[in-house]
Order: C-alpha cells, then sequence, then structure tokens
C-alpha cells in the first residue's frame, strides 16, 4: 500500500491555472475510475473536491477540473484565487478493496 | 444536520490501548460505509480503515492491521476504532469520514479527534 505520488509543492499567480499530478500503479489509479481530490485548509478537515476522477460535487467551483491519463490522475485549478491556498491531496480505490491517499501538494498563490 | 463528531482522542503511553467514537446524526448511518482516516503532526492523510454499512466486510492498512479494528453499532448511529499495541508513530488527527453511497469517495467529514502516544 503505498502512497500514490504527488508534487510536494506547487505555485501559480492569482488568475492562472496549475496543476497537479497523482501517480499510483495499475492496481490503484490506473485500475479504476475512482480517483478522488480533496483540499484541506489548515486546522480544517478536508474536503471533497473530484469524485471519480473528473465529477464535481455540488457546490465546488468549476474552476476545479480533474483527468486521468494512464496511472496518473491530475487535478487542474483554472482562475487561481487567493482562497484556493491549501494542501490537495488525491485518493484512490485499490484492488485489495483499500483506499490509499498522495502525499498531498502544498498549492501557494503568489 | 448532517455530521460526524469524534472522540476519544487523548494522551496514551506506547503499547497501551484507546478507543475512538464517531457519533452519526443528520442521515441514515446503517446505509452507509465509513472510514477512519488519519493525518500525523505536519504530515498527510494516511487511510486506516474502511468497514461496510452492516459490518460484514473490514479493511485496514497495512500500517495498523493487526492491532486496530473497526466496528460500528448502527443501533446507536456511531463508528469505533479500538487501536490496541500503540505506538508513537500513531500519533496523528484521526478523521471519521462517510464513504458516499454506493461510490468510492469521502464526501462527509468530522473534525478529528487527536490521539497522541507518548511516555
Amino acid at each position: 500500500q503505498s502512497a500514490l505520488t504527488q508534487p510536494a509543492s506547487v505555485s501559480g499567480s492569482p488568475g492562472q491555472s496549475i496543476t497537479i499530478s497523482c501517480t499510483g500503479t495499475s492496481s490503484d489509479v490506473g485500475g479504476y475510475n475512482y480517483v478522488s481530490w480533496y483540499q484541506q485548509h489548515p486546522g480544517k478537515a478536508p474536503k471533497l473536491m473530484i469524485y471519480d476522477v473528473s465529477n464535481r460535487p455540488s457546490g465546488v467551483s468549476d474552476r476545479f477540473s480533474g483527468s486521468k491519463s494512464g496511472n496518473t490522475a491530475s487535478l487542474t485549478i483554472s482562475g487561481l484565487q487567493a482562497e484556493d491556498e491549501a494542501d490537495y491531496y488525491c485518493s484512490s480505490y485499490t484492488s485489495s478493496s483499500t483506499r490509499v491517499f498522495g502525499g498531498g501538494t502544498k498549492l501557494t498563490v503568489l | 444536520q448532517v455530521q460526524l463528531v469524534e472522540s476519544g482522542g487523548g494522551v496514551v503511553q506506547p503499547g497501551r490501548s484507546l478507543r475512538l467514537s464517531c457519533a452519526a446524526s443528520g442521515f441514515t448511518f446503517s446505509s452507509y460505509a465509513m472510514h477512519w482516516v488519519r493525518q500525523a503532526p505536519g504530515k498527510g492523510l494516511e487511510w486506516v480503515a474502511v468497514i461496510s454499512y452492516d459490518g460484514s466486510h473490514k479493511y485496514y492498512g497495512d500500517s495498523v492491521k493487526g492491532r486496530f479494528t473497526i466496528s460500528r453499532d448502527n443501533s446507536k448511529n456511531t463508528l469505533y476504532l479500538q487501536m490496541n499495541s500503540l505506538r508513537p508513530e500513531d500519533t496523528a488527527v484521526y478523521y471519521c469520514a462517510r464513504e458516499s453511497y454506493g461510490a468510492e469517495f469521502f464526501d462527509l467529514w468530522g473534525r478529528g479527534t487527536l490521539v497522541t502516544v507518548s511516555s
């Protein structure tokens, strides 16, 4: 059960777009369309941003989008805003019926 | 109000046991699979365990397998995590999370309870 691989940090200026990658294996990310993304502000519980690779829950801005190619999923945030500054985690269902998270990516809005 | 409220955290010595609880309200608890997820101080999220809606299926992360037990009491709308043989590396905020109905993502989270394993 190795953690999914995410970049430790990404940054962008307001209005720009950024993409966070999440790399797993064929036993998790590549094997199922069950990748989800969570936003976490300091001291707060995680918040669901994307589910099933590319679906947005109601109430989440359409500036957030998700995709997947092979064993790598991606979260793209367009039109960066100051409030987007947070930690982001990907998660996937696995072939063992367990779940696995990525190591997390700290997004800095410059 | 739809919510999850964890309790039972605290300071415990290595090798000892602790039981966490997660009280659910505002939804039909017995219809949902439930998870525990933890986060060590300054670190990322780590999935701990899942239990099916009726308690018949349970799965654990490698780091807690054989030491932790997830359970639920649907009559009390409560999820539990029995933690035995605690280690300093188990120090973390423990969150309970609801698995979206028929899906594989977490759509509701509690605020977490802090467990500190230290002598």
